[in-house]
């Protein structure tokens, strides 16, 4: 059983739409992070979030936890932003970090 | 910026050999961690290291696998005896609480033939 999902596991959008991708968990958690992947391997962190919302540019992540859910959202997304987007939740129980699988987005121009 | 900082990016070893993964975190951080990921999976934690002892490691984290510290500024990643199955990226980070944001390395892909 994955205690991180997330959706869609594929999406393919044109520039300049709005992009969101989601996460669902079913372990109690102290923080949900969301990191970025890219084609060479590197991985960059962009949130870390326990409540609430929080936006950093066109990069927009909310989360709701009573239903174990947080979405990241891209606004006027650019063919850069194409990479791996992944959740990652710190457990409350132990501290480690477990990854979902991720969602490869791909923006065309 | 400060960012951390891995070597090699690129091992390939035997089965069997003993490798050494190195990682030289950011300088005031306070926690670190190794994470491995196998091609086409996803990310795995392997564990965690916090004034100078682990303080969680996964199933992972067996027999095989070390940590060390062995200065003020390195840290090490030591794999025993090899097996194909252990051919995977692994990725150091650092954080500066336990629940931070994490700072990642470029990775060392290990190949194991």
């Amino acid at each position: 059983k994955n205690e991180v999902e997330q959706s869609p596991q594929n999406l393919t959008a044109q520039e300049g739409e709005f992009i969101t991708i989601n996460c669902s968990y079913s372990v109690g958690i102290s923080a949900l992070h969301w990191l970025q992947q890219h084609p060479g391997g590197g991985i960059v962190s962009l949130f870390m979030l326990s409540s609430g919302k929080k936006k950093h540019g066109r990069l927009i992540a909310t989360i709701n936890i009573q239903e174990k859910h947080s979405s990241l959202h891209i606004t006027a997304s650019h063919p850069r932003d194409s990479a791996v987007y992944i959740c990652a939740v710190v457990m409350d129980s132990n501290y480690q970090l477990i990854w979902g699988a991720g969602t490869k987005l791909i923006i065309k121009p | 910026e400060p960012e951390v900082t891995q070597t090699p990016s690129h091992q390939v070893t035997q089965m069997g050999q003993e490798v050494i993964l190195r990682c030289v975190p950011i300088s005031n951080h306070l926690y670190f961690y190794w994470y491995r990921q196998i091609l086409g999976q996803k990310v795995e934690f392997l564990v965690s290291f916090y004034n100078n002892e682990i303080s969680e490691k996964s199933e992972i984290f067996d027999d095989q696998f070390s940590v060390e510290r062995p200065d003020g500024s390195n840290f090490t990643l030591k794999i025993r005896s090899t097996k194909l199955e252990d051919s995977a990226m692994y990725f150091c980070a650092s954080s500066r609480d336990r629940v931070d944001e994490q700072y990642f390395g470029p990775g060392t892909r290990l190949t194991v033939t």
